[in-house]
């Protein structure tokens, strides 16, 4: 099982669709959370963390199940720039390392 | 503000080639610092990461090193460069260990001709 895994993608979606992206991770020691965007040819930027208790900026809420080891990225009112790859972090757990997924690719067509 | 720069953007090597890759961050000290490699359509694979100067640990066995000669500065490195080095080199830093994300340099895209 990979330490994080995340819905194989692409998704294409119309503007103004709702969009959900999950993740999964194996290391139940993990201690933060993260989304990161990825654009084509870009380096990553980190888009939000994700909080025990969720949390949300603007259009993008996460969500943190820790029983299930299980973070979800929602997009609401998908724009046409919300097009990128979304990556799934996990960091912590005892170690220094930081565990990315591979990477969800969103389309938004008009 | 805290920056962190990474050079060159592009890069074409022939095989067998060395290789130098430099990132220096600004506006912090003592961060932790990370050389990522991400091949063409995959994700991002931790090569290096060092938690003060000379002080690095390798995840990866292959034909690269890394270096911190001093806080600010992180260098990867190859003697000789291998067709599967090509890929897009990746510097982090962070505050402490994870739990404040990353900051990414904006990467190298190395190709081994």
């Amino acid at each position: 099982r990979k330490e994080v895994e995340q819905d194989p993608g692409p998704f294409n979606v119309p503007e103004g669709a709702t969009v959900a992206f999950n993740c999964t991770y194996s290391n139940s020691a993990s201690q933060s959370f993260f989304w990161y965007r990825q654009d084509c040819r870009k380096e990553p930027k980190l888009l939000m963390s994700v909080y025990s208790s969720g949390n949300e900026d603007g259009r993008f809420t996460a969500q943190l199940n820790r029983a299930s080891q299980y973070i979800s990225l929602l997009i609401r009112d998908s724009k046409l720039s919300d097009s990128a790859t979304y990556l799934c972090v996990v960091g912590g757990g005892g170690g220094f390392k930081t565990i990315f997924g591979a990477g969800t690719r969103l389309f938004v067509k008009a | 503000s805290q920056t962190i720069h990474q050079w060159p953007a592009t890069l074409v090597q022939p095989v067998g080639s060395p290789l130098s890759l430099e990132c220096t961050v600004e506006g912090t000290s003592n961060p932790n610092l990370y050389w990522y490699r991400q091949a063409a359509g995959r994700g991002l694979q931790l090569l290096f990461y060092s938690v003060g100067i000379g002080q690095i640990s390798s995840e990866v066995p292959q034909n690269l090193s890394a270096s911190r000669p001093q806080d600010w500065q992180f260098i990867l490195s190859s003697k000789k460069l291998l067709l599967s080095d090509s890929g897009f080199y990746l510097c982090a830093w962070s505050v402490g260990h994870t739990n404040y994300g990353y900051t990414f340099g904006s990467g190298t895209r190395l190709t081994v001709v």
